[in-house]
């Protein structure tokens, strides 16, 4: 079975601070992740995704995120936030099977 | 539109009834998942659908929870006897491949049990 640890529920940042939200896993078999955004009363989009390859990821606006199998971590990082990136973010992993399984999610509030 | 669609967005139902919440999926997507998202939570997996095929319904809390995709497209979840519990928002995604390397995750429908 998979898992997936966000230990931070809330990150504060000023606008154009760098950021990193952190994400573990645990997993007995190979596995994609994912990194989703979800604003306000909507639903999840994708941001970036780790599939096999290179272990540095880009996504949209901004966003990268780094696969480091020995410490089982899927962190994200931006170089410079924006107001407009206020929003819950949410690390997923799936594996053997079909299903994703989420972390808890990260409530982003990027400070003006 | 391209995107999953899930209708109503919104309902409120008074403890005791039945609802049913309707996915449509992007247009030739195979695979089909229903996700529930408590509160302050991640969503969680609730069952699986491979075209019209219900491969996977180990996540739902109940059996008052029933899902079905009867000719590979629209699906629904059809929830009887609601109870406060299962207040909560309902994820729908859908995926093109076989193998599960990316969701398209429709805005949800926000479920309110009185």
């Amino acid at each position: 079975a998979q898992s997936v640890t966000q230990l931070d529920s809330q990150v504060p940042v000023f606008e154009e601070a760098p950021v990193e939200l952190r994400c573990n896993y645990s997993s007995s078999v190979s596995v994609y992740l994912f990194w989703y955004v979800q604003y306000p009363n909507q639903g999840l989009q994708l941001l970036l995704k780790y599939l096999s390859g290179s272990t540095l990821v880009k996504g949209i606006n901004g966003f990268e995120a780094e696969f480091n199998k020995s410490q089982t971590s899927f962190h994200l990082r931006k170089p410079s936030v924006h107001i407009s990136d206020t929003a819950e973010y949410f690390c997923a992993v799936s594996g053997s099977g079909n299903q994703f399984y989420f972390g808890t999610g990260t409530s982003l509030t990027v400070i003006p | 539109g391209a995107g999953v669609s899930q209708s109503p967005r919104y309902k409120v139902a008074k403890r005791g009834q039945d609802v049913a919440l309707r996915c449509d999926p992007i247009s030739g997507h195979v695979s089909l998942f229903w996700y529930q998202q408590a509160l302050g939570q991640g969503p969680e997996f609730l069952t699986y659908f491979q075209n019209e095929a219900q491969l996977d319904k180990s996540g739902l809390p109940s059996d008052r929870f029933f899902a079905e995709r009867p000719e590979g497209s629209v699906s629904t979840l059809k929830i009887q006897r609601t109870q406060q519990e299962d207040s909560a928002v309902y994820l729908c995604a859908s995926s093109f491949e076989l193998t599960n390397t990316e969701q398209y995750f429709g805005p949800g429908t926000r479920l309110t049990v009185t």
